[in-house]
């Protein structure tokens, strides 16, 4: 069974704050996502990596970093958090001969007071 | 630019019941479309379909794509509590998946 973990199920942070989601899978894949969950919008498209030090912006960059140091892991960064941010952060992976059927994490969700 | 719209946006039923989900797209370079099942937490996989009028199965659920009218449905008969969830229909086009915002079903006992 794929696994998809992230490092905080609910996270509350302060206007300005550095903010550091983690996401791991152990099953070798290829490439992993980062999206967003908000009400009436669905999941949108933060960041992907189909490789790793190789990132691609999504829909949504804006405001948001990525790191992919190793394989497992891929991290997203509010460099700056502010309220808008407050949302549920999905991460996924996929392998790469088969990128659309993609395994989700837990999610984490945020609030940014 | 790329849309897909899911109805009916929400769903009451009583357990027993058959249920039908809609999805229609309107995706550029569309190459599959999946559909998820998101409880209180992580999407889960249910279905990838390709190929048009071709039915998948699994137990209870069921669904099927239309790659000429561009819609999608999901079938769930005899619906149990425990299919209470969002369900998400997200087309696949060259590089991402683009979701819906899916249809919340609610089902009583």
């Amino acid at each position: 069974d794929v696994k998809v973990t992230q490092s905080s199920r609910y996270l509350v942070k302060r206007t300005g704050e550095k903010v550091f989601l983690e996401c791991v899978q152990d099953m070798d894949h290829e490439n992993m996502f980062w999206y967003r969950q908000d009400p009436g919008l669905g999941l949108r498209l933060i960041y992907f990596s189909y490789d790793v030090k190789m990132k691609e912006k999504g829909d949504i960059p804006e405001g948001y970093s990525v790191s992919r140091e190793k394989k497992e892991r891929f991290s997203l960064i509010l460099e700056s958090a502010s309220t808008n941010q407050t949302s549920m952060y999905l991460c996924a992976s996929s392998l790469w001969q088969n990128q659309e059927t993609q395994y989700f994490g837990p999610g984490t969700r945020l609030l940014v007071l | 630019e790329d849309k897909v719209v899911q109805s009916p946006l929400s769903l009451v039923v009583h357990e027993g019941d058959t249920v039908t989900l809609n999805c229609s797209y309107e995706v550029t370079n569309f190459r599959s479309l999946l559909w998820y099942k998101q409880e209180k937490k992580a999407p889960t996989f249910l279905f990838m379909l390709t190929s048009s009028g071709i039915e998948k199965k699994s137990g209870r659920l069921s669904s099927i794509l239309d790659k000429k009218e561009l819609f999608s449905i999901l079938n769930i008969t005899a619906t149990q509590t425990g299919d209470s969830a969002i369900y998400l229909c997200a087309p696949y086009n060259t590089d991402k998946l683009i979701f819906g915002t899916g249809t919340r079903l609610q089902v009583f006992p």
